[in-house]
Formats: C-alpha cells, structure tokens, sequence
C-alpha cells in the first residue's frame, strides 16, 4: 500500500485480556516505531525497529508489554494483562534509514485501545 | 532529557491571519525537527522536516525556521484557512542514539470563517 497501516483501527477489551495490534510499514522501510497517545501524556515513545532488531525498547512502560517484527516489514505489539491505563491510541511510524538527517517519519492512522 | 514545550495549548483566529506556531526544546543536540499535523481521529501528517543543518524549510503557505542554540523552532502559516485547523505537533531527533522522537504536546490551532 502507499501508506502506513494499522489494525484494527478500533479494540475494545476487558481487563486482564491479552491484545495484539498490528502495523504493516511502507514498503522498504527498514525503520519501524511504535508511540503511544493518550490524553494525559500526548504522544510517547514505545519501541523503534531497525530490520527485525530492536536497538531501543525503553520506552514500554512495562514488561507486559512486548513487540515483534518479522521479515523487516509487519510489526505487532502484544499488550499482556491489560490495565485500564493501557487505554490510549498505538500509532505506528515507518521511515527510511538514510542516515542524511533527512528521515521523514510517516504515520498510521492509530489503532484506539479501550480497556473496560 | 530532551522535553519539548508548545506554547500556547491552543489558539483561535480569524480566517486570513499569518499565524506562528512556537516550538522549544531543551538539548540543542538534536539530528532534526520535524512538524506534524493531527486531525481529529486520525494519524499524523508530516508537514515539514528540518535537518539540523538547515534554518528553514517551506512547503506552500507553510515555513519553518530552526534556531538550534537558542532551542527554538517557529511554524509559520500565512494566509490562514479553516481548512488549517487541526493540532501541530513538533518533535525532535536527538543526535545519536535512538531514532526516537520526542514530541511536544501539540497547539490546537481553530481558524473561523
């Protein structure tokens, strides 16, 4: 596809249930970010991949909080036992890795997370 | 630690006002600054992206200029539409390490017919 996508673009859940979201880069982006918005906080830094290695993981909050990227390309976050507090929007980003400063990183449209 | 501030929250102005949108950070040190668009519900959308090099960067009605030593960027919006509103967010990549940005809180710009 042309753009960054996520799924599913909505996830309502109870807590205590597992989730997994997922997110499909732009093709030949070797960079992959996960960041989370919640209303409290504004937009925070998850995970960055590079390929299927992930040099910077330290913005999960928790240890029930993983990710995983395969091929180079499609990443899922997994979210264990989740809190009520998990509750926020997952967006995901892709760029190029140039490295001339110029790396533009483009967005997904988010996947809303509801924990009830 | 790098934070970045956006000041103020929010702004609400006439149709046709050049606006500027300010942008602070606190580690000069920074790989590049980058200004998004949010709309409601949606992802975001990047509006333009300065190296730290550069000074300034334009795209159509929009420009950004970057002061690294003084820790400051302006989104400058000429001509303003309502079509133009919508949260800016800027972020910035610190030099080395992580390709992680840091965003600022966001300024939610209303432009009224």
């Amino acid at each position: 596809g042309a753009g960054v996508s996520q799924s599913p673009s909505n996830k309502v859940t109870e807590k205590g249930k597992d989730v997994e979201l997922r997110c499909d880069p732009i093709s030949g982006h070797t960079a992959l970010y996960w960041y989370r918005q919640s209303l409290g906080q504004g937009l925070e830094f998850l995970i960055y991949f590079q390929g299927n290695s992930a040099p910077d993981k330290s913005g999960l909050p928790s240890d029930r909080f993983s990710a995983e990227r395969t091929g180079g390309s499609v990443s899922t976050l997994t979210i264990q036992r989740t809190q009520q507090e998990d509750s926020a929007v997952y967006l995901c980003a892709s760029s190029m890795t140039s490295g001339s400063g110029a790396d533009t990183q483009y967005f997904g449209p988010g996947t809303r997370l509801t924990v009830l | 630690k790098q934070e970045v501030t956006q000041i103020p929250a929010a702004l609400s102005v006439p149709e046709g006002e050049n606006l500027v949108l300010n942008c602070s950070f606190t580690d000069s040190a920074i790989y590049n600054l980058q200004w998004f668009r949010q709309d409601p519900g949606k992802g975001l959308t990047s509006l333009l992206l300065i190296q730290s090099s550069q000074r300034e960067q334009t795209s159509g009605r929009l420009n950004a200029s970057l002061d690294k030593s003084s820790g400051r960027s302006t989104l400058y919006i000429a001509a303003s539409q309502p079509g133009d509103s919508a949260t800016y967010l800027c972020a910035v990549r610190r030099q080395g390490g992580s390709e992680k940005l840091v965003f600022g809180k966001g300024m939610k710009l209303t432009v009224n017919p």
